[in-house]
């Protein structure tokens, strides 16, 4: 079992530019979310999908920050446009029905 | 608002010592209580959970936690650390079948030698 993959690890990018990051759940799990992990805030969780749709994207920062999922073997998190307090550790976790979520090594992203 | 608070930003022991990590809830019924932990660069770890039924559960790595309801509580103990358990330990909750998690602000070890 590969476990949650994510990439890229690690992301450096500049003010004003597009940042992808992508997950790949665990096969056959059903459940995805998306977290961010920054020193002033912890753990928050921004999108939440269930079989592909999203159920709850209320932690999405801002109209900037969108999520998709078009499959059940891939999912995106997209800034556009990126800025400097977006840097952060963003994990990607997925489950299958019950309730223990599996989280992936997560993106460390940089915005200068 | 629901809440979970870690009061320990930092704790240190000595190897072979025991442990206990602290966690509290603000909730008006019980959630479902989850301990992680996060490696230096790495992802999470589940150590343990707790949904009903016996109020101590057993874990990975030689964990356990007890739940209290009186205390609002979930804390999380060790009877013996090792060197390779210097982590940060998240405390979580998840309020309904959802299982969205709230977490704790984490509790990062650090263990003597």
């Amino acid at each position: 079992d590969a476990g949650v993959i994510q990439s890229p690890r690690h992301e450096v990018t500049e003010m004003g530019q597009e940042v992808t990051l992508r997950c790949k759940p665990i096969s056959g799990h059903n459940s995805l979310f998306w977290y961010r992990q920054t020193m002033m805030r912890g753990l928050e969780l921004l999108i939440y999908f269930n079989n592909n749709v999203p159920i709850d994207d209320s932690g999405m920062p801002e109209d900037r920050f969108s999520a998709k999922m078009p499959n059940a073997s891939f999912s995106t998190l997209k800034i556009q446009p990126s800025e400097p307090r977006d840097s952060a550790v963003y994990f990607c976790a997925s489950r299958l029905g019950g309730e223990t979520q599996y989280f992936g090594p997560g993106t460390r992203l940089l915005v200068l | 608002a629901q809440s979970v608070t870690q009061p320990d930003i930092h704790i240190t022991v000595s190897e072979g010592a025991s442990l206990e990590l602290r966690c509290n809830y603000s909730y008006g019924a019980t959630p479902y209580l989850f301990w992680y932990v996060q490696s230096p660069g790495q992802g999470l770890q589940l150590l343990l959970k707790y949904f009903s039924g016996d109020t101590l559960v057993q874990g990975i790595k030689g964990f356990e936690a007890e739940f209290k309801r009186s205390q609002s509580s979930f804390n999380l103990r060790k009877p013996s650390v090792h060197w390779s358990d210097a982590a940060e330990y998240f405390c979580a909750v998840a309020l309904d079948s959802s299982y969205k998690l709230i977490f704790g602000s984490g509790t990062r070890l650090l263990v003597r030698p």
